[in-house]
């Protein structure tokens, strides 16, 4: 099972400021099948980029997702109010099981 | 447009069964691997179980394996969770969800449904 550990476990900024969120593999994950999700307090989760640096239907291009193998990234570069929230990294491999990452928090600093 | 709406979560002891189902319109659902995903409060997201799209191969996390079967009714639109000797550590928000759009990531989610085990 490939477990995606996520840090830091809250990034503390200011709106306007830059976000970087990291999520890292125990092994070797295909580009393809790494996403990323955006979580507000009561909602479902939203999918924001998928194969590791596309965005997803609707997503601001302040959003972009960049790395490979072990280590991805998710970058915000200008913080909206509406940017606050839980961020998850997931994987789906060439087998089960999917997993996801614990998560990072985003808050106002 | 296309929606998933699951329903039949609720309260329950420890040991005791419960069905949740997630019905789905506005796509071709017999075309779409269906997932299950929950998440419990205050934790993160955890991946449970899927099925194909007969019905053919299903999957599960470990910690459910046994206990848990997930169904389909291609006929109805409707994914099934049947949940039996439940634990207080099942407690969660039950999410249906599918890679809708070619993306191999998950699209579409339902709204979820709770599932609390307590005596």
């Amino acid at each position: 099972e490939i477990v995606l550990t996520q840090s830091p476990g809250t990034l503390s900024l200011s709106p306007g400021e830059r976000g970087t969120l990291s999520c890292r593999a125990s092994q070797s994950v295909s580009s393809s099948y790494l996403a990323w999700y955006q979580q507000k307090p009561g909602q479902a989760p939203r999918l924001l980029i998928y194969g590791a640096s596309s965005r997803a239907t609707g997503i601001p291009d302040r959003f972009s997702g960049s790395g490979s193998g072990t280590d991805f990234t998710l970058t915000i570069s200008r913080l909206e109010p509406e940017d606050f929230a839980v961020y998850y990294c997931q994987q789906y491999g060439s087998s089960p099981p999917l997993t996801f990452g614990g998560g990072t928090k985003v808050e106002i600093k | 447009q296309v929606q998933l709406v699951e329903s039949g979560g609720g309260v329950v002891q420890p040991g005791g069964s419960l069905r949740l189902s997630c019905a789905a319109s506005g796509f071709t659902f017999s075309n779409y691997v269906m997932h299950w995903v929950r998440q419990a409060p205050g934790k993160g997201l955890e991946w449970v179980t899927f099925i194909r799209y007969d019905g053919s191969n299903k999957y599960y996390t470990d910690s459910v394996k046994g206990r848990f079967t997930i169904s389909r009714d291609n006929s109805k639109n409707t994914l099934y969770l049947q949940m039996n000797s439940l634990r207080a550590e099942d407690t969660a928000v039950y999410y249906c969800a599918i890679f809708h759009g070619g993306s191999l990531a998950f699209d579409i989610w339902g709204q979820g449904t709770m599932v609390t085990v307590s005596s």
